[in-house]
């Protein structure tokens, strides 16, 4: 079983509309949680870190259940500037930060 | 400011040679990881720089493949006897000391080993 699943997709939406991206985790023991973002051949840019009691930053909202050890990003009010794949990212006790395989998203016109 | 920055960008050469893949951190980061993705796949990491400690280089697939950080700076990432299956993405990122979790990448290079 991989460190972090993430659903490959693609997502492909309509502009405007709400989409959420689930990620489960294996090990109970991860501390820290992020969503970074991948432009096509381009390089990871962080998105945001995700807190335990959930934060939003603008039309992105991420939420952490560890209890099912599962992370969420939500996305309303889509734009096709959004048109990207999405990492689910983990840290565990270890320093290193363990990248899902990311699910793709397409906004369309 | 700069960002974290990659060189080359591309990178062709052939099976057996030996290549140097460098990434010059952003100033004030203190770790440095070095990560590669091949083609459709998620990101692999291969070794993390904090400070003057020893490196973590838990993520290196084999002994050909070797870093080093200079002066708390600048790393050299070198393959040795070149594989077609090292042909990938390498990417450089660092954080800095207060938000170590967060990391920056670099654009990358992109190796193919004919």
């Amino acid at each position: 079983r991989k460190e972090v699943e993430q659903d490959p997709g693609p997502f492909n939406v309509p502009e405007g509309a709400t989409v959420a991206f689930n990620c489960t985790y294996s090990n109970s023991a991860s501390q820290s949680f992020f969503w970074y973002r991948q432009d096509c051949r381009k390089e990871p840019k962080l998105l945001m870190s995700v807190y335990s009691s959930g934060n939003e930053d603008g039309r992105f909202t991420a939420q952490l259940n560890r209890a099912s050890q599962y992370i969420s990003l939500l996305i309303r009010d889509s734009k096709l500037s959004d048109s990207a794949t999405y990492l689910c990212v983990v840290r565990g006790s270890a320093r290193q930060l363990t990248f899902g395989s990311g699910t793709q998203l397409t906004v369309l016109p | 400011g700069a960002g974290v920055s990659q060189s080359p960008s591309n990178k062709v050469t052939e099976k057996g040679k030996d290549v140097e893949l460098r990434c010059d951190p952003i100033s004030g980061h203190t770790a440095l990881y070095w990560y590669r993705q091949s083609l459709g796949q998620g990101l692999e990491f291969l070794i993390y720089f904090q400070g003057n400690s020893a490196p973590d280089k838990s993520g290196l697939p084999s002994d050909r493949f070797s870093a080093e950080r200079t002066g708390g700076s600048v790393s050299t990432l070198t393959i040795q006897r070149t594989q077609q299956e090292d042909s990938a993405v390498y990417l450089c990122a660092s954080s800095s000391p207060g938000r170590k979790y967060e990391q920056y990448f670099g654009p990358g290079t992109r190796l193919t080993v004919t």
